[in-house]
């Protein structure tokens, strides 16, 4: 089944250090892929969706200076969180489409990444 | 207006006994796209089922089942025998076949807890 990596894991930086986080579609091409954030308790909150070769399309109210994403390859896309803040801190979690499956296939998601400012 | 709502935001139930989750959602579209995530513990989503508007066939798989109806826009999810391994969030979501993005619009989730 279509797999979609995401890295790190977790991690835990100081405020004003910035994080990248990895995703990667290890059987599958994605042109696409999506970014989201999930805050304890609640639903994904669609961010940005990461286009290859292509500047990402962000969310009204998502600053796109903060969250910078890089869509390089057809299987790789990384979000940068810039100057993090403890209001930063949050679940964030990737999601791929593969592309020889068509525009309504089911999303994949990465494991997602535990993100702690402190 | 929300696209997808999921009314339940808790659910407990003792192991053994069936559930199901309600979805409804809400469309201009004629041709969509339902789907069914679950979310365990460890935070990852795992695709359950997808369905085309077009296709009103309930589904069956394992102890899972899906009752889509058009007529009420609900897309229901029943676990039957339900087990402790079952105590997740589940997130019903749809996609509209029309929009250029095609950007998947979750529920805000059931937390389901199987009581053993």
């Amino acid at each position: 089944g279509a797999v979609v990596s995401q890295h790190p894991s977790w991690v835990i930086c100081k405020s004003g250090t910035s994080v990248k986080i990895e995703c990667r579609s290890l059987d599958f091409q994605a042109t696409t892929m999506f970014w989201y954030r999930q805050f304890p308790k609640q639903s994904l909150m669609l961010m940005a969706t990461s286009n290859e070769g292509s500047k990402a399309t962000y969310e009204q109210g998502v600053e796109k200076d903060k969250f910078l994403i890089n869509h390089a390859s057809l299987t790789l896309s990384t979000l940068t969180v810039t100057s993090a803040h403890p209001e930063d801190s949050s679940f964030y979690i990737c999601s791929a489409r593969d592309n020889d499956r068509g525009l309504n296939s089911p999303l994949h998601f990465g494991n997602g990444t535990r993100l702690t400012v402190t | 207006a929300q696209k997808v709502t999921q009314a339940q935001t808790e659910i407990s139930v003792v192991e053994k006994e069936d559930v199901t989750l309600d979805c409804v959602y809400e469309t201009r579209d004629t041709t969509y796209y339902l789907f069914w995530y679950k979310q365990p513990p460890s935070g990852e989503l795992v695709f359950l089922i997808r369905r085309n508007s077009f296709d009103e066939q309930n589904e069956i798989s394992g102890r899972y089942s899906w009752n889509f109806q058009k007529s009420t826009s609900s897309f229901n999810f029943t676990i039957t025998a339900s087990q402790v391994v079952d105590s997740a969030v589940y997130f019903c979501a749809l996609s509209e076949a029309g929009f250029a993005g095609n950007q998947f619009y979750f529920g805000t989730g059931t937390s389901l807890t199987v009581i053993p």
